[in-house]
């Protein structure tokens, strides 16, 4: 089945700095990988996804790139503020032989220091 | 604010209750789904409903039972629940199950079996 890896599980940033989060998944045919925060007390919010006949797409503060080939994708923030600590989560979307589920990756807890 | 609203957003019960939680959906979404997420850990599939019939079940124990009266409310019985479901539920929506469509969650309900 699809297993999903998320690195690292935290990171502590300084306000304005950059953070990047990484996520390998084993399935090469999982076409679908959204970015969820989680804030404490809340469900997790989709804050980006990316398609795989795309290799990156851009938010604002938010970018993600995606390298096929490899089965690998990142979460990028740039300009980090203090809202931006919480969980995020990746998640690839497994194709199953009797639907599709989305897989997530175990969690990158982030701080921003002020 | 979440288009996903789920209530209760806590629930108390003792493991001879029977209790149900809600979710309510005004997207117009056709494909809902409900998660447990233990703490630190990421949500994991409990149920897919896909237009308004339980498509998949990842093998979820008798005591939790769904029900999707409608296409815009799921529901999920619990009944004999024991300690370690304590967790919070998460539900989520996305307009069809089509590999590529995005899931959004509500707030969850944080249940605590005692």
């Amino acid at each position: 089945g699809e297993n999903v890896e998320q690195h690292p599980s935290t990171l502590s940033v300084q306000e304005g700095d950059s953070a990047v989060i990484k996520c390998t998944y084993s399935d090469s045919a999982s076409n679908y990988f959204p970015w969820y925060k989680q804030e404490l007390g809340k469900g997790p919010q989709l804050i980006i996804d990316i398609r795989s006949n795309v290799g990156e797409k851009k938010d604002q503060r938010i970018a993600v790139t995606l390298n096929k080939t490899a089965k690998h994708f990142s979460l990028h923030i740039t300009e980090t503020q203090p809202e931006d600590s919480a969980v995020y989560f990746c998640a690839a979307r497994w194709l199953m032989e009797y639907g599709n589920k989305l897989v997530f990756g175990a969690g990158t807890i982030l701080r921003v220091k002020s | 604010d979440t288009e996903v609203t789920q209530t209760p957003k806590h629930l108390v019960m003792g493991m001879t209750n029977k209790k149900s939680l809600k979710c309510e959906q005004h997207m117009g979404h056709r494909a809902m789904y409900w998660y447990k997420q233990k703490a630190k850990k990421p949500p994991e599939l409990m149920f897919v409903y896909s237009y308004e019939k339980l498509s998949i079940n990842e093998s979820v124990p008798s005591r939790f039972s769904p029900e999707c009266p409608n296409s815009s409310l799921l529901n999920l019985h619990l009944h004999a629940l024991q300690p370690e479901d304590s967790a919070l539920y998460l539900c989520a929506s996305s307009q069809d199950r089509a590999s590529n469509q995005p899931q959004h969650f509500g707030d969850g309900t944080r249940l605590s079996i005692l």
